[in-house]
């Protein structure tokens, strides 16, 4: 079945314990995308991938990283967080990021707590 | 950058009633529009996308949204809800050759039996 996981679901952490929300996609597809939802102010763009070895901010980047070693694979990592980047996240991937193909598949969230 | 705006916050109907949904973004060149839906506690789909053409384009379940270009505005339309129709909507733009996508900030229906 064509799909983007997540993991974990859900996790609770404590400021600035890191940790990792792992992404994959079986889909072979180049683009990547994590968003982080907030009430009232949709899904915003964290980073994108357009593909292995090529990641870019997007609209809220700060406290996050991300990395793409692997096509099928896209973990955001949080080196510090903060009670700030308590969210849901949502990880996308599509097959690319240009004219036709830009069609996102959505991961099924994480929602992350921080206290 | 681009932007994207959703008139409505929350909006309440009764079923069979119709339903139009704001959507405006602000962008200077060609792009790519979305409409998304997320039924409650679950992942964002896919209702809809415009990439060229047409300007009345048709998804699932009944919904279609027409891009006015000179308006800047990508609104959802169905003639008639249901119950299940409740959920949030999201619109979404993306420059046509480009790699960010701005989402909205959704808006909420909520469609009494």
């Amino acid at each position: 079945e064509a799909q983007v996981t997540q993991n974990p679901r859900y996790l609770i952490t404590v400021t600035g314990k890191k940790l990792t929300v792992t992404c994959s996609q079986n889909m072979n597809h180049e683009y990547m995308s994590w968003y982080r939802q907030d009430p009232g102010l949709g899904l915003r763009q964290i980073y994108y991938s357009m593909n292995v070895e090529v990641t870019d901010k997007g609209d809220v980047p700060e406290g996050y990283k991300v990395s793409r070693k692997e096509k099928r694979n896209f973990p955001l990592i949080l080196e510090s967080p903060s009670p700030n980047q308590t969210s849901l996240y949502f990880c996308a991937s599509s097959f690319s990021a240009t004219a036709s193909g830009t069609e996102q598949f959505f991961g099924p969230g994480t929602r992350l707590t921080v206290l | 950058a681009q932007s994207v705006s959703q008139h409505n916050h929350h909006v309440i109907l009764s079923e069979a009633a119709s339903l139009e949904l704001g959507c405006n973004y602000s962008y200077g060149g060609t792009v790519n529009l979305f409409w998304y839906v997320q039924y409650p506690g679950q992942h964002l789909q896919l209702l809809l996308k415009y990439f060229s053409g047409d300007p009345l384009v048709k998804g699932i379940k009944g919904f279609e949204a027409e891009f006015i270009k000179s308006k800047f505005s990508f609104n959802l339309r169905k003639p008639s809800v249901q119950w299940s129709d409740t959920a949030e909507y999201f619109c979404a733009v993306t420059p046509h050759y480009g790699q960010n996508f701005v989402f909205g900030p959704g808006t909420r229906l909520s469609v009494l039996p």
